[in-house]
């Protein structure tokens, strides 16, 4: 079956990068027919898609308008999975983070990392 | 993208029907086919309950059903039941800019 499994830390500085993993087993980083997606949620920002990697051919990826200047996210083929990169943050993004598969609807997420932005 | 706007609570005993709308734009709701539910129990993840405006995942019982008519999607809970209380957010998908646009959320309480 498809799971998600998510790592990083849980706490980081105000100014400094968030950088998660997800890695995926069941399915591939790869697949034609799937995106690769991260969400967060927090209680004054409710649920706010980041972004996501596809592969048709080539790789696609999209970010969301609240933080295209500051995110990256990068698919690995060699570990089947996808990372997220958060430069400058700020008490604002602290949250739970999520990633997601979609294909039938956002269909498998993992576990959640709350992260929470502090000195 | 603003999010798509749904009632904050929505409440009805068990065996009722309830509604709950999510409305949105002509750049995001009513242009694409691609509106989505998730239920979410505090301290879980969101789970999808329908994908594509109406389709149910294997295994999501048929008392959850999607439609779409113009800028409102709406997910109907019939016969509702104990477990169903839960927090629903609403997806739509839109061709530019933030592809993904999640609906505000609601609480919905089995009296």
């Amino acid at each position: 079956q498809i799971q998600l499994q998510q790592s990083g830390p849980g706490l980081v500085k105000p100014s400094q990068t968030l950088s998660l993993t997800c890695a995926i087993s069941g399915d591939s980083v790869s697949s034609n027919s799937a995106a690769w997606n991260w969400i967060r949620q927090s209680p004054s920002r409710g649920l706010e898609w980041l972004g996501r990697a596809y592969y048709r051919s080539k790789w696609y990826i999209d970010y969301g308008l609240s933080v295209r200047s500051r995110v990256v996210i990068n698919p690995d083929t060699s570990k089947n999975q996808v990372s997220l990169l958060l430069n400058s943050v700020t008490p604002e993004d602290t949250a739970v983070y999520y990633c997601a598969r979609v294909r039938f609807g956002f269909d498998y997420w993992g576990q959640g990392t709350l992260v929470t932005v502090s000195s | 993208q603003s999010a798509l706007t749904q009632p904050a609570s929505v409440s009805g005993s068990p065996g009722q029907s309830i509604t709950i709308s999510c409305t949105g734009t002509s750049s995001d709701v009513a242009g694409y086919s691609y509106v989505s539910w998730y239920q979410q129990h505090p301290g879980k993840a969101p789970k999808v309950i329908i994908y594509d405006v109406s389709n149910r995942p294997s295994g999501v019982s048929d008392r959850f059903s999607g439609s779409k008519s113009g800028n409102t999607a709406s997910l109907t809970i019939s016969g509702l039941q104990a477990e169903d209380e839960a927090e629903y957010f609403c997806c739509g998908y839109i061709i530019s800019g933030t592809r993904y646009v999640f609906g505000t959320g609601t609480k919905v309480t089995v009296l």
